[in-house]
């Protein structure tokens, strides 16, 4: 079952805007990374959160996660016309390691 | 570039054929993952080894195989082909093995049957 599910949007953004996305979850997690994949390419690792951390940034990048709400978001800052894929967020859960993805969300950037 | 390498990147066949991926994890990683992502699947956990042994099965099918050697490189061997195995087949890695770590994922091995 897929146990990372983001909110199923296709964005479609000026350059220089903010991007968000959303990911929730059914089950307790051990932890929650969001990966990047351009046009069915690899999937490059953008960020983890873990189950007791609340935000993570890395460079543009914002991540949080509500373990009330089962749920994670990502923001992208001042997009840029290479921010362009589809975003993925995957769930692990304690004791196992194996990743559950959610569906992805395309986004695209517009010069 | 993750450090993870897979070999071939594309595969075109015929249905009924056996094919053989390779991945070669990133340097000191113990723990390898194969997954497959196809358009109405989406990405799917398959199988996962750690050193060696396998630790964890997943939407694998029982045509498909996959083994852990001594220098840690993994194979995951489809068989007896069908249409419907014709996906992005992607190999990750990790230091270890409880769910604390990144995955760190190679660029995909493109299978197509004909």
């Amino acid at each position: 079952s897929q146990q990372g599910e983001e909110d199923p949007q296709a964005l479609s953004i000026q350059e220089g805007e903010n991007a968000t996305m959303n990911c929730s979850y059914k089950t307790s997690i051990n932890n929650l990374q969001w990966y990047r994949q351009n046009s069915g390419r690899g999937l490059v690792h953008l960020i983890l959160i873990r189950s007791n951390e609340r935000e993570k940034h890395s460079g543009r990048l914002r991540v949080t996660l509500d373990t009330s709400k089962k749920s994670s978001s990502l923001l992208i800052t001042a997009s840029r016309a290479a921010d362009t894929a589809s975003y993925f967020c995957a769930k692990s859960s304690y004791g196992n390691n194996r990743l559950a993805f959610g569906k992805g969300n395309q986004v695209v950037v517009i010069p | 570039d993750s450090g993870v390498t897979q070999t071939p990147k594309h595969l075109i066949t015929a249905t009924g054929q056996r094919v053989t991926l390779r991945c070669s994890p990133r340097s000191g990683d113990l723990s390898v993952y194969w997954y497959q992502q196809s358009l109405d699947q989406g990405l799917q956990f398959l199988i996962q080894y750690y050193n060696g042994e396998e630790r964890a099965k997943g939407n694998i099918l029982e045509r498909f195989s996959a083994q852990q050697f001594p220098d840690l490189h993994s194979e995951l061997n489809l068989s007896s082909l069908e249409l419907g195995d014709s996906a992005l087949y992607f190999c990750a890695s990790s230091a270890g093995t409880m769910g604390r770590e990144t995955q760190y994922f190679g660029p995909g091995t493109r299978l197509l049957v004909l």
